[in-house]
């Protein structure tokens, strides 16, 4: 069965920080794959997604990923970032043959200090 | 657009009694919809796919009797929890993806939630 393995529980830093959150899954096929945030208190909200294409993808709020399928990895990046940021991340991983099905990380507690 | 709610957004109960959690896609009509369960500080865990007109698919290890699952239209699916516990206390969470034929039928979208809990 596939994995989806967050390498941070928690991160904390200030503004202005680069954030550099890794995701790691585990399945040799076709995937599309996800990150999510959830501010406090919010619903899941989509960041970026990718599915085929320029590995490189910008999503909102001045974040980004990059796909490497030789390292089955989708890191998620932002230069610089804000205390509005402070949230919960979670990278998610859907298989061709899965239905639709999304399996999640553990999820990254980021909290960005003033 | 594409917008999920869920009702309600909080729920105390006592042992034993059953609690129905609605999910409704508002704007847009969803044929599979997910539901998820949340324990505080960690991952959303799939307990079961839910398909317009047919039963649901549990995953492994969840109770489907005492997880009821029912999506009788394209724009609502019901979690009733029955015979609840305190075990069963948890955020659940549930996800709409819109149909084919619709603009973005490999999206999925999330509810904000529901916070059980069973005293």
């Amino acid at each position: 069965a596939q994995s989806v393995s967050q390498h941070n529980h928690h991160v904390i830093l200030s503004e202005a920080a680069s954030l550099e959150l890794g995701c790691n899954y585990s399945y040799g096929g076709t995937v599309n794959l996800f990150w999510y945030v959830q501010y406090p208190g919010q619903h899941l909200q989509l960041l970026l997604k990718y599915f085929s294409g320029d590995p490189l993808v910008k999503g909102i709020k001045g974040f980004e990923a990059e796909f490497i399928k030789s390292k089955f990895s989708f890191n998620l990046r932002k230069p610089s970032v804000q205390w509005s940021d402070t949230a919960e991340y979670f990278c998610a991983v859907r298989t061709t043959d899965s239905w639709g099905k999304l399996q999640f990380g553990a999820g990254t507690q980021v909290v960005v200090t003033p | 657009g594409a917008v999920v709610s869920q009702h309600p957004s909080w729920v105390i109960c006592k042992s034993g009694t059953s609690v129905k959690i609605e999910c409704r896609s508002l704007d847009f009509q969803a044929t599979t919809m997910f539901w998820y369960r949340q324990f505080p500080k960690q991952s959303l865990m799939l307990m079961a796919t839910s398909n317009e007109g047919s039963k649901a698919t549990y995953e492994q290890g969840v109770e489907k009797d005492k997880f009821l699952i029912n999506h009788a239209s394209l724009t609502l699916s019901t979690l009733t929890v029955t015979s609840a516990h305190p075990e069963d206390s948890s955020f659940y969470i549930c996800s709409a993806r819109p149909s084919f034929g619709t603009s973005s039928p490999y999206e999925q979208y999330f509810g904000p939630g529901t916070r059980l809990t069973v005293t």
